[in-house]
């Protein structure tokens, strides 16, 4: 089936420091969500993509779509303690009808930021 | 209220009591979806409802688990015979259409631990 997986499981960084996660489809997709899950909390949504090869831009926050579909980034600028928090990619995988409605998400990417 | 509420918000089963979770979505929302967390692990798709239409249910793990949404509102996830494994955070979500590129807004789970 469907596989979404994510790099690095963990990451922890000095506050001001940049943080990248890396999510892979095992299958072209149609979109391309974000989730942000702090300890203990439910997830957030943050962002969807759509088109192949598009970027999005929010505050420090930086979200690309890969050009084959199977892939997508986040890239956060000077990490703050608010940053904290689990991040999920969220893929809907192309059928025959087109799109589904089932997301499937990824590993995710714990984020620790040290003050 | 403006969210997804759950509840119970935790519930300690025996193995093999049957559990009920309740889902209230946001009001208007078409589209109804519940999720399993593990520990340590990204949301795994269960079930999708539009209205009161289950369109898929791929995602439950035996024929012990059994949703419903008979008017398109507030939603049931029942597990019957409950095992250790059935452990987990169930998250529901709602989203606003039921076209597919719609965000997912999020409960805040039911805590279910089997003894």
């Amino acid at each position: 089936g469907q596989q979404v997986m994510q790099i690095p499981q963990y990451q922890h960084v000095q506050e001001g420091e940049d943080f990248t996660t890396y999510c892979n489809s095992s299958t072209t997709l149609s979109n391309i969500q974000w989730y942000k899950q702090r300890p203990g909390g439910h997830p957030v949504f943050l962002i969807q993509l759509v088109k192949s090869g598009e970027v999005k831009k929010q505050k420090r926050l930086t979200f690309q779509f890969g050009e084959a579909k199977k892939n997508s980034s986040l890239h956060i600028t000077a990490t703050q303690t608010t940053d904290v928090g689990t991040y999920f990619c969220a893929g809907r995988s192309m059928n025959y009808g087109g799109a589904t409605n089932k997301l499937i998400f990824g590993t995710g990417t714990l984020l620790a930021v040290q003050p | 209220g403006a969210g997804v509420s759950q509840s119970p918000r935790y519930k300690v089963a025996k193995r093999g009591q049957d559990v009920a979770l309740r889902c209230d979505p946001i009001s208007g929302h078409v589209s109804l979806f519940w999720y399993q967390q593990a520990l340590g692990q990204g949301p795994e798709f269960l079930t999708y409802f539009q209205n009161e239409a289950q369109l898929d249910k791929s995602g439950l793990p035996s024929d012990r688990f059994f949703a419903e949404r008979p008017e398109g509102s507030v939603s049931t996830l029942k597990i019957q015979r409950t095992q250790q494994e059935d452990s987990a955070v169930y998250l529901c979500a709602s989203s606003v259409s039921g076209i597919n590129s719609y965000e997912q807004y999020f409960g805040p789970g039911t805590r279910l631990t089997v003894t």
